[in-house]
């Protein structure tokens, strides 16, 4: 079946540098969405991407959907302790059902 | 509080119990979802229910028996299970309208289940 891989699956960062975490898909994604999960809690949405080379921002958190709809990236300015957690993409092609990749747990050494 | 709410939030079962696990949306979404969470898979999709009907299952064990009365209730029968089931068992919901429509998934607390 359909794939989204995700690296890195583990980061740790001084507070206050950037993150980054990286989506990739073997074929062209419909949309791609993102999803965070704080530790002890339950995924949360983010933000959904549908257009090729989109670029969306909230805050310190920009996403990107790449110009061939196969690969995505979150990257987090000047991390803050609130932002430790696993984030999560998750992709769909077509009308198929969401597939989440294996998510990237970012923890923060304030 | 997403909307969706999971019972029981802990449970311990033996091997030999059959226990069920609840879920309830107050969101009128359409589509309702169970997910394993572990540290080997971190979010496997169990089942998928749209419009009631079972529309997707990724080869899940016969121990785990989903039952989906209507659209706002979602349960997850357990029987027979094994230690390598603990996890965390999470459901979800949406609003399932097809390709390329928003289709947020929205997430329950989760069931954290131990199986001794």
């Amino acid at each position: 079946g359909q794939q989204v891989m995700q690296i890195p699956q583990y980061q740790h960062v001084q507070e206050g540098e950037d993150f980054t975490t990286y989506c990739n898909s073997s074929t062209t994604l419909s949309n791609i969405q993102w999803y965070k999960q704080r530790p002890g809690g339950h995924p949360v949405f983010l933000i959904q991407l549908v257009k090729s080379g989109e670029v969306k921002k909230q805050k310190r958190l920009t996403f990107q959907f790449g110009e061939a709809k196969k690969n995505s990236s979150l990257h987090i300015t000047a991390t803050q302790t609130t932002d430790v957690g696993t984030y999560f993409c998750a992709g769909r092609w077509g009308a198929q059902k969401l597939v989440f990749g294996q998510g990237t747990r970012l923890t923060i050494n304030p | 509080e997403t909307g969706v709410t999971q019972t029981p939030r802990h449970l311990v079962m033996g091997m030999t119990n059959k226990k069920s696990l609840k879920c309830e949306q107050h969101l009128g979404h359409n589509a309702m979802y169970w997910y394993k969470q572990s540290a080997k898979k971190p979010l496997e999709l169990m089942f998928v229910y749209s419009l009631e009907e079972r529309v997707e299952n990724n080869s899940v064990p016969s121990r785990f028996s989903p039952e989906c009365p209507n659209s706002s209730h979602l349960f997850l029968h357990l029987h027979t299970l094994q230690p390598e089931d603990s996890a965390l068992y999470l459901c979800a919901s949406s609003q399932d309208e097809g390709s390329g429509t928003l289709n947020i998934q929205y997430f329950g607390a989760g069931t954290r289940l131990s199986v001794l």
